[in-house]
């Protein structure tokens, strides 16, 4: 059974446009997600992250929203850039911080210039 | 933050055979974890590794299939054993520092 669940593995979009990547959780008692970006042969790096407080949190050109009603968080990478190509992964912990994981399976995302 | 080194980087190794992966930290840290990302799918955490206690595995993995060593807070391995075709994958270690959670670039093995 999937907890954390991104069900679009590849999005494609043009340079300087709005890139949104989307996740959803099915177990309540997460209450500390994550976005982690991968490049191949390179482990995850830590992007953004959001606590279960807060509906919002913005780092440059990322913005994370998170909808805990519907379980739902999404990534907004505006504007995006090609070297912003990698995979996304959406991730989420019930300790209050970034402890034993729960991962999404990820979305490659294709900045086209 | 936290850099994080791991060796080998990738290593093809035959059936029945054992590989040990090191993972090195540029400091301290309490806690540390391994993963496994196998193709196409999710990282899933094999352990979590703290030093001066065993290993905490999760479902699906066991000791003697995944031993792990943490001598001290800068350090830890993971022991494939006994390795099938289907333990082809990433291996990733990983540690929290300053309420973030770090990774190394990966083991990528191969078994044939």
């Amino acid at each position: 059974d999937q907890q954390v669940k991104q069900n679009s593995p590849s999005l494609s979009v043009q340079e300087g446009r709005i890139s949104i990547l989307n996740c959803d959780y099915t177990n309540s008692m997460f209450d500390y997600f994550l976005w982690y970006k991968k490049y191949p042969a390179e482990g995850p790096t830590f992007l953004i992250s959001i606590s279960s407080i807060k509906d919002k949190n913005e780092d440059g050109r990322f913005t994370v929203f998170l909808n805990k009603s519907a379980k739902h968080l999404s990534l907004h990478i505006v504007p995006s850039q090609p070297g912003d190509s990698a995979v996304y992964f959406c991730a989420a912990s019930g300790l209050g911080s970034a402890r034993q994981l729960t991962f999404g399976s990820g979305t490659q995302l294709t900045v086209l210039p | 933050s936290a850099v994080i080194s791991q060796k080998p980087s990738r290593d093809i190794c035959q059936r029945g055979t054992s590989l040990t992966i090191q993972c090195q930290v540029d400091s301290q840290v309490t806690m540390m974890f391994w993963y496994r990302q196998q193709p196409g799918q999710s990282l899933t955490l094999i352990a979590t590794a703290n030093q001066g206690s065993e290993a905490t595995y999760e479902s699906g993995f066991v000791i003697d299939k995944f031993p792990i060593s943490r001598p001290n807070l800068t350090f830890s391995t993971l022991t494939v054993s006994n390795m099938s075709p289907e333990d082809s994958s990433i291996y990733l270690c990983s540690v929290v520092k300053g309420g973030e959670q770090y990774f190394g670039p990966g083991t990528r093995l191969t078994v044939t």
